[in-house]
């Protein structure tokens, strides 16, 4: 069964610096989203992307973030200068629709570790 | 503010009996609901859903209950196995709503002992 894959699996970075966390979605998907889950906290939606461009985002998805689909088939979150509180598991996802009738696949997560 | 609440944290449950793992929800909004498990390491994993029109979906071994004047809906598991153990995620939104309104609960650890 296709996969959504998130690369690495575990980041730890400074803070101040920036750090890019990969995606490939599924690769019939045109939808793609990123989410965080804080540890002992709900999973949040960070952003949804679709033909090349930003198509919903949430608060927490400041100027210090942004998305990328440099390629065909990589997707990409970017956190220009970490803090600490950007500490969380990112969960890449991908569906064929934007509708909530429509489920996500979701990777296995990057653990991001700022210290 | 939570408009998604699991208040149970974890449950633990004996092999071969039912698991129900419940979720509650504020916003009257909501009419589209959607459970996710997720083991360790791995991301969630959708399970089954149900919209508002229906008060139950059942899909092998899963059921949900959904009882929208308390605002409530249950996952059922019936019969538990071991492999069932993992962190159940509730989901809500909008019938029509794009998956940037889906609003996720905390989770429940489910624990099914053989």
């Amino acid at each position: 069964e296709p996969e959504v894959t998130q690369t690495p699996s575990h980041q730890v970075t400074q803070m101040g610096q920036e750090v890019i966390l990969r995606c490939v979605p599924i690769s019939n998907h045109l939808y793609f989203y990123w989410y965080r889950q804080i540890l002992g906290q709900k999973v949040e939606f960070l952003v949804s992307f679709y033909n090349n461009e930003i198509s919903e985002k949430s608060e927490i998805f400041d100027d210090q973030f942004s998305v990328e689909r440099p390629d065909g088939s990589n997707f990409t979150l970017k956190i220009r200068s970490t803090k600490l509180e950007d500490s969380a598991m990112y969960f890449c996802a991908s569906s064929d629709g934007r509708r909530i009738t429509q489920p996500q696949h979701f990777g296995d997560g990057t653990r991001l570790s700022i210290l | 503010d939570q408009q998604v609440k699991q208040n149970s944290p974890s449950l633990s449950v004996q092999e071969g009996r039912i698991s129900i793992l419940n979720c509650d929800y504020t916003n009257s909004m909501f009419d589209y609901f959607l459970w996710y498990k997720k083991y360790p390491a791995e991301g969630p994993t959708f399970l089954i859903s149900i919209s508002s029109i229906k008060d139950k979906n059942e899909d092998g071994r899963f059921t949900v209950f959904l009882n929208k004047s308390a605002k409530h809906l249950s996952l059922h598991i019936v019969p538990s196995q071991p492999g069932d153990s993992a962190v159940y995620f509730c989901a809500a939104g909008a019938y029509g709503g794009s998956q940037g309104n889906l609003i996720f609960g905390k989770g429940t650890k489910l624990s099914v002992k053989p």
